[in-house]
């Protein structure tokens, strides 16, 4: 069957340091993979997209990678604040159709 | 531009009852997909609409229905409830729909089932 897994475990790290999410999927083959941000009662925010054809998507302090041999995508905050304390969920399109299959997410904390 | 919206923010029913949840997109956008999230199970793809025309569907029993207007505003319907159907309703809207675009999630209606 079709899975997407995240750490469970919060991720705690000190403020200034670089946050590394794992993602890992079995028996899909998407052709992107999304990033979002999700804070307590408040609805996903979309972070960022890569597709099947790019090793690599960076936005600001943010970084993807997509290594679809390994089945693995890894998300990257550089220069860590407490905002971006949050719980981050990663999305994979299962039938290359309009539907996406969410991680249950790995929650960050950034210390000061 | 204003985001996706929906209504109600919260609403409490009792086990057996229906419910009604609106969605309304954003401006422009014709593709309205719901999305079921609670602690167990996380987010869950409940259907998607385009155009007024159900594109997909998901793993979820005949008791959850939906529909998509001409304007594309959406509702979901939930039928003889559960205690397992508390949950946040999500709704997402998009330009085409999610296959390789953007997608916005508006913030979601809390149903507690009791």
């Amino acid at each position: 069957s079709q899975k997407i897994e995240q750490n469970s475990e919060a991720l705690n790290i000190q403020e200034g340091k670089t946050a590394t999410l794992t993602c890992n999927y079995t028996n899909y083959s998407p052709a992107y993979l999304q990033w979002y941000r999700q804070d307590p009662g408040r609805g996903p925010v979309f972070l960022l997209l890569i597709r099947e054809n790019e090793k690599e998507k960076r936005k600001e302090r943010l970084k993807v990678t997509f290594d679809t041999t390994l089945k693995q995508s890894l998300f990257h905050i550089t220069a860590s604040q407490p905002a971006d304390s949050a719980t981050y969920l990663c999305a994979l399109d299962p039938h290359r159709g309009y539907a996406l299959n969410f991680g249950k997410g790995t929650s960050l904390l950034v210390t000061p | 531009k204003a985001g996706v919206t929906q209504t109600p923010r919260y609403l409490i029913k009792t086990r057996g009852q229906q419910v009604t949840l609106s969605c309304s997109p954003i401006s422009g956008h014709r593709s309205v997909s719901w999305y079921q999230q609670t602690p167990g199970q996380g987010l869950q793809f409940l259907f998607e609409y385009f155009s007024e025309t159900q594109r997909n569907k998901g793993n979820f029993p005949g008791r959850f229905s939906g529909r998509q207007f001409s304007n594309s505003r959406s509702e979901m319907n939930v039928s003889t409830l559960e205690l397992g159907d508390s949950a946040l309703y999500l709704c997402a809207s998009s330009k085409e729909g999610s296959s390789g675009n953007t997608i916005y999630f508006g913030e979601g209606s809390w149903l507690t089932v009791v």
